[in-house]
Parts: structure tokens; C-alpha cells; sequence
């Protein structure tokens, strides 16, 4: 089965460090989600590309985060600086423009 | 902002219980999935309604979107251990090219054996 692949999956590290978070798309998916989840707010959208061009950002903090597609292979979630409210679970999901999303298992990011 | 509203947070049972989830909101939606999550992996899509009214059903789980829309419930019959975990409903609202997802904050299962 293919698989949306992201790495690291966990990742600690200390307030003002920059977090780089990297996924791979099921080879294919033209559409790529970056999702934040914790428990106070659960799953939020940040950000999300439709064949590399980014669409929507709104969800994202602008002043510290930044989400790009280098290629259709990789897409990268960055955080500089990081504070300890970043702490949360990321997840990046792909799929088709109107089908179901498959999501990764998540960068569990823990900030000191 | 539109908002899905999942009833109950929490939710433990015994084995073989029957139990129903629900997911609301004051939004209408072009259509609404159903995931669930285990620890540590990310949210498993099961089911995507999206005629006011329709019913699907996936072995023991059964699933209704509302005639409005606007809400949705899920309903499991003889619970069982592999059923234990996050079940998180989804709106999809049409955007810039594509769709967009606002998650409910999910209903997590334990079956107790």
C-alpha cells in the first residue's frame, strides 16, 4: 500500500531552534495538507498546495512558519524560531483534488 | 468559522455494547467523513457521506449524514477491542481549487473485553 511518509517522527528540541518537518506524497497525489493536532484544539489545517502551488496559508502563524514544495516528491513544514506552544503533533496528508486525504503518522515535535 | 461539535469526548464500553457518536454543527457541509485514529499514526479515513439523509454502513458501523447536512452520527453495533479509538468527523467545504477539512475534536473509544 502506498504511504504518505514523514519525517522525523518525533523531534525535541529547544525553544529558538529552527524545526524542519519533511513529507513525502503518495507518488501521484497532486494535493498536499499540513495539519496541526493537539488536544486542546485537535486538527487544524495550516496550510495546504495543490500541485506545488500553495493555496492556503491562513492557518499558520506567517511570522514563524513557512511551508514549501520543492518538488512534487517533498514538501517541507519549517518553524524559526520555535516557541513551546509549536508542541504538538504534525501531520501532513496527500491525495486528489476532491478525493480522500491519506495522512502520514505525524512528527510528534516537543519544544523545551 | 465553521465548527464540528463530537459528542461524547470520551466514551468506555464493554464488549459486544452497541453506541452511538454524533457530530454536529451549524454549517452545511458539502459532505462529511468519518476517520479513526490510533496512537500514534495518523487519522484513517473510513467513510465519506455525502447525500442529505444517506446511510452507509461498513461491517458494524453505521453511518448517517443528516438531511441538512449539517450534522452526522456514527453508530457501532456489538463493539469490540479493535474498535477502540479516536473517531474524528470531518466537514469538506469547497475552496480555492480544491477542498478543505475542518475536524471535530473526536470521540475517543475505549472496549473494554
Amino acid at each position: 500500500d502506498a504511504r504518505v511518509t514523514q519525517t522525523p517522527r518525533h523531534k525535541v528540541t529547544e525553544m529558538g531552534q529552527e524545526v524542519t518537518m519533511r513529507c513525502q506524497p503518495i507518488l501521484g497525489h497532486n494535493t498536499v495538507f499540513w495539519y496541526r493536532q493537539t488536544m486542546m484544539q485537535g486538527l487544524e489545517l495550516l496550510a495546504y498546495f495543490r500541485n506545488r502551488a500553495p493555496l492556503d496559508d491562513s492557518g499558520m502563524p506567517k511570522d514563524r512558519f513557512s511551508a514549501e514544495m520543492p518538488d512534487a516528491t517533498l514538501a517541507t513544514l519549517k518553524i524559526q524560531p520555535s516557541e513551546p506552544r509549536d508542541s504538538a503533533v504534525y501531520f501532513c496528508a496527500s491525495g486528489l483534488v476532491a478525493g480522500p486525504q491519506h495522512f502520514g503518522d505525524g512528527t510528534r515535535l516537543s519544544i523545551l | 468559522t465553521q465548527l464540528l461539535e463530537q459528542s461524547p469526548q470520551f466514551l468506555s464500553i464493554q464488549e459486544g455494547e452497541n453506541l452511538t457518536v454524533y457530530c454536529n454543527s451549524s454549517s452545511v457541509f458539502s459532505s462529511l467523513q468519518w476517520y479513526r485514529q490510533e496512537p500514534g499514526e495518523g487519522p484513517v479515513l473510513l467513510v465519506t457521506v455525502v447525500t442529505g439523509g444517506e446511510v452507509k454502513k461498513l461491517k458494524r458501523l453505521t453511518f448517517q449524514f443528516g438531511d441538512a447536512r449539517k450534522d452526522s452520527s456514527l453508530h457501532i453495533t456489538a463493539a469490540q477491542p479493535g474498535d477502540t479509538g479516536l473517531y474524528l468527523c470531518a466537514g469538506a467545504t469547497p475552496g480555492a481549487g480544491s477542498y478543505q477539512l475542518t475536524f471535530g475534536k473526536g470521540t475517543k473509544l475505549s472496549v473494554i473485553p
